[in-house]
């Protein structure tokens, strides 16, 4: 069982709406939550992280965690063909390292 | 900030050949990762410095592979010798030991990566 899992998709959304993607972790002594965003050919970049139960709301992005039930889960609203890329979800243990999943290619279409 | 460097962008080189790739972390952030980046295997931690001293090698594939950081604004990561299936792209990042704000303690910033073919 990997420790950090997603779909790899792709997730298909039309212009407009709600992206949802989600991330389940193994290690329930996790403590810190992350979603990064990769461009084709690009270095992943930071969006959002979480380090509590519950909501957590930046602009467009909605970051949602469940330790009881181990997922993190990600909302785009107001999805824009710009926001098509590849998610990763990272989780890590307070030892610094980060445990990443292979990542969610979501495709907004126009 | 210039961000966390990366040096060369690309490589291509022979099966047989040493390869070394270098980093230069964000300034004052004390710990650096290396990664690698494939199709099938996604992102995998090789090694990660605190201080400049090893922390974790337990990611790194064989023993031809090496990573040192002699300074704390430089580290290097060597494939000798380099074959085909060590073809990927190769990130470093960096972060910062918390200090008044743990909110960002484990956020690592990446460098734009080295993509490496081998030959």
């Amino acid at each position: 069982q990997k420790e950090v899992e997603q779909n790899s998709g792709p997730l298909s959304v039309p212009e407009g709406a709600i992206a949802s993607l989600n991330c389940t972790y193994s290690d329930r002594g996790s403590q810190s939550f992350f979603w990064y965003r990769q461009y084709s050919g690009k270095s992943p970049e930071l969006i959002m992280f979480i380090y509590s139960n519950g909501d957590k709301e930046d602009g467009r992005f909605t970051a949602q965690l469940n330790k009881a039930s181990q997922y993190v889960s990600l909302l785009i609203r107001d999805s824009q063909p710009s926001d098509s890329a590849t998610y990763l979800c990272a989780v890590g243990t307070g030892r610094r390292a980060l445990t990443f999943g292979s990542g969610t290619r979501l495709q907004v279409q126009p | 900030d210039a961000g966390v460097i990366q040096s060369p962008r690309h490589e291509v080189t022979e099966m047989g050949q040493e390869v070394t790739l270098r980093c230069k972390p964000i300034s004052g952030h004390d710990y650096l990762f290396w990664y690698r980046q494939t199709m099938m295997r996604g992102l995998e931690l090789l090694i990660y410095f605190n201080n400049n001293v090893p922390i974790d090698d337990s990611g790194m594939p064989e023993d031809r592979f090496s990573a040192k950081m002699p300074n704390a604004s430089f580290s290097t990561l060597k494939i000798q010798p380099s074959e085909p299936r060590d073809s990927a792209v190769y990130f470093c990042a960096s972060s910062l030991t918390p200090g008044t704000s743990r909110r960002m303690a484990d956020t690592q910033y990446f460098g734009p990566g080295t993509r490496l073919t081998v030959l």
